[in-house]
């Protein structure tokens, strides 16, 4: 079965820096899905940024990009520029080609301090 | 396009009772998950639903129940309620591929007392 670490429980960054949130996956599959949700303190998660393992380039949107090492089995979150409304819990989730379901790590709650 | 809805928001019951949360996903959704969210074991998958089928399965015990109806609403019940119980209960859904992100609901926070 999959599992998906954060090192990580809480992190701050200030305002306007650059903060990168570690994620972890164990999996002996060679092709899979990787997403980053973020759920604010009113609770409805939304995705941040998704990578297709397949793809050697990382993921961007907008602020957000991710730092995917294939080999080291690492998928990072990296938020440039952040803002207060940045702050929430950070999940990072792996979805098998195999199965339908996701496998959510245990988050990261994020603080941005102005 | 209206999101994933879910009704209650907050329920309060009683050790032994039996409880049904219910989750309308977003339209053209066929695909809806359920989720529970503890602080101490995080987000743990409860199952899936696919054209009225479970699709996949979490390890919950049997006490833990879902349905989906032909319009892919899906109801989640839970039986003999255990104080264990106590969770904040994420339904999701998405479209159908694996490249689909799960749209979250804002979830049923269940106290058991």
């Amino acid at each position: 079965a999959q599992t998906v670490t954060q090192s990580q429980p809480e992190m701050s960054v200030q305002e306007a820096e650059t903060v990168t949130l570690s994620c972890t996956y164990d999996t002996s599959e060679s092709d899979y899905y990787l997403f980053w949700y973020k759920q604010p303190p009113s609770r409805q998660m939304i995705l941040v940024i998704r990578q297709e393992a397949y793809k050697q380039q990382n993921a961007t949107e907008n602020r957000f990009s991710v730092n995917f090492q294939k080999a080291a089995k690492s998928f990072s979150l990296k938020i440039s520029d952040s803002q207060l409304g940045d702050a929430a819990m950070y999940f990072c989730a792996y979805r098998s080609p195999y199965g339908q379901n996701f496998v959510f790590g245990p988050g990261t709650r994020l603080s941005v301090l102005p | 396009k209206a999101g994933v809805t879910q009704t209650p928001r907050y329920l309060i019951k009683t050790r032994g009772q039996q409880v049904t949360l219910s989750c309308s996903p977003i339209s053209g959704h066929r695909s809806v998950s359920w989720y529970q969210q503890t602080p101490g074991q995080g987000l743990q998958f409860l199952f899936e639903y696919f054209s009225e089928t479970q699709r996949n399965k979490g390890n919950f015990p049997g006490r833990f129940s879902g349905r989906q109806f032909s319009n892919s609403r899906s109801e989640m019940n839970v039986s003999t309620l255990e104080l264990g119980d106590s969770a904040l209960y994420l339904c999701a859904s998405s479209l159908e591929g694996l490249i689909y992100e799960q749209y979250f609901g804002p979830g049923t926070r269940l106290t058991v007392t």
